[in-house]
């Protein structure tokens, strides 16, 4: 089946632009994460959502940051006023619905490369 | 908090040896996960091998096994008859098994292996 996709695949903006990253997630999976993945540095856990729960916004890194999940699906990811230190590849993941003592393996997509000048 | 250390930034490997990918980790919880995820340029996030704290056996995934010791917080990667397609980042990443954490994985900064003919 599909997996998770994200658009657009690169994204070149200039500093104090606003920007919109898409995340489509897999087919009913519950569970959607936004991850930032900057140069030299593992991920980091931006914000989390599940089903209709509020989200977990406690990794976002300014409030030029947020985040939306419409319908339980699609998420966006949108990033205002736009810096250079935001530059980075922002992947998404998807898992199925909590499995207490599962794995809750997350599938990620494959990113969007930000590129702010 | 957790925190994850992989203290090899980078790593070469010659075509059919084994090499050894390391990765400590920091927690004071007893339920957890542990993950080695491969990155190649294609920025596609893909799982290798996993491992569950109270599992005292080492996972073995193909030519990817894993030394797990628990005492010392250690997770290291051993890849037996590198290919030239293992080339790429490794990330070793931890989960915990608390439902109240929302499984987030924290990721080390991650080690770029380079396969040679």
């Amino acid at each position: 089946g599909a997996g998770v996709s994200q658009s657009p695949s690169n994204k070149v903006t200039e500093k104090g632009k606003d920007v919109e990253l898409r995340c489509d997630p897999i087919s009913g999976h519950t569970a959607l994460y936004w991850y930032r993945q900057s140069l030299g540095q593992g991920l980091e856990f931006l914000i989390y959502f599940q089903g209709n729960s509020a989200p977990d916004k406690s990794g976002l890194p300014s409030d030029r940051f947020s985040a939306e999940r419409t319908g339980g699906s699609v998420s966006t990811l949108t990033i205002q006023r736009t810096q250079q230190e935001d530059s980075a590849v922002y992947l998404c993941a998807s898992r199925p619905h909590d499995l207490a003592g599962g794995w809750n393996e997350q599938f990620f997509g494959p990113g969007t490369r930000l590129t702010v000048l | 908090a957790q925190t994850v250390t992989q203290s090899q930034p980078e790593m070469s490997v010659q075509e059919a040896e084994t090499v050894t990918l390391s990765c400590t980790y920091d927690t004071s919880e007893s339920d957890y996960y542990l993950f080695w995820y491969k990155q190649p340029p294609s920025r596609q996030m893909i799982l290798v091998i996993r491992q569950e704290a109270y599992k005292q056996q080492n996972a073995t995934e193909n030519r990817f096994s894993v030394n797990f010791q628990k005492a010392a917080k250690s997770f290291s990667l051993k890849i037996s008859d590198s290919q030239l397609g293992d080339a790429a980042m490794y990330f070793c990443a931890y989960r915990s098994g608390s439902g109240g954490s929302n499984y987030k994985l924290t990721f080390g900064k991650g080690t770029l292996l380079t396969v040679n003919p």
